[in-house]
């Protein structure tokens, strides 16, 4: 069964360093997703991405996050000046469409750890 | 404020045997209600996707319910196995259906 797939698994940067997050979405999908989850809380949503522009984003994710789809494979997370507070679990989900009944495919995610 | 919110928090029960869970939210208007199972470092993996038309939907021995009218959602899960241990997250859309609100999940644990 196709996958969403992220790398790194983990990832380890000093802090005020850029660090750039990629996803390879299921290759049919048209929405995608990135959120977040800081250790022992609950998921949180950051941007959703269409059409080649954002389509919605929250008030987390501020001028220090951008997303891109360079290519029309990856999707990529760019943070440009990390912060201590940015380290969490970050997710990459995709869908087919944009309807009430498709299901978010999740990737396995990249462990941020901000020192 | 659109809010989500789950109980218990933590669950133990034993393999074999059955449990639900609950799910509040606030969100308003409503667009659908999911259920996802969160298997300890790994993403979420959907289980059913109900609109505000569906009272219940079925995977296998994970049945959900909805009433849109109280705003209020379980998951019940049948004959329970130890695989079932990870956490349930209840996630709800609104209007815009391309932003989702996470509640904090039910981490369950089986023991055999």
């Amino acid at each position: 069964e196709p996958e969403v797939t992220q790398t790194p698994s983990h990832q380890v940067t000093q802090m005020g360093q850029e660090v750039i997050l990629r996803c390879v979405p299921i290759s049919n999908h048209l929405y995608f997703y990135w959120y977040r989850q800081i250790l022992g809380q609950k998921v949180e949503f950051l941007v959703s991405f269409y059409n080649n522009e954002i389509s919605e984003k929250s008030e987390i994710f501020d001028d220090q996050f951008s997303v891109e789809r360079p290519d029309g494979s990856n999707f990529t997370l760019k943070i440009r000046s990390t912060k201590l507070e940015d380290s969490a679990m970050y997710f990459c989900a995709s869908s087919d469409r944009d309807s009430l009944n498709s299901p978010l495919h999740f990737g396995n995610g990249t462990r941020l750890t901000v020192t | 404020k659109n809010q989500v919110e789950q109980s218990p928090q933590s669950l133990i029960i034993l393999e074999g045997k059955n449990c639900t869970l609950q799910c509040n939210y606030t969100v308003s208007p409503f667009s659908n209600l999911r259920w996802y199972k969160q298997d300890t470092g790994r993403g979420p993996v959907s289980l059913t996707i109900m609109t505000f038309s569906e009272n219940t939907k079925s995977n296998g021995r994970y049945t959900a319910t909805l009433d849109a009218d109280t705003k209020q959602s379980s998951l019940h899960i049948t004959a329970s196995q130890l695989s079932d241990s990870a956490s349930y997250i209840c996630v709800v859309s609104g209007y815009n259906f391309n932003k989702f609100y996470f509640g904090s999940g039910t981490k369950l644990n089986v023991k055999p």
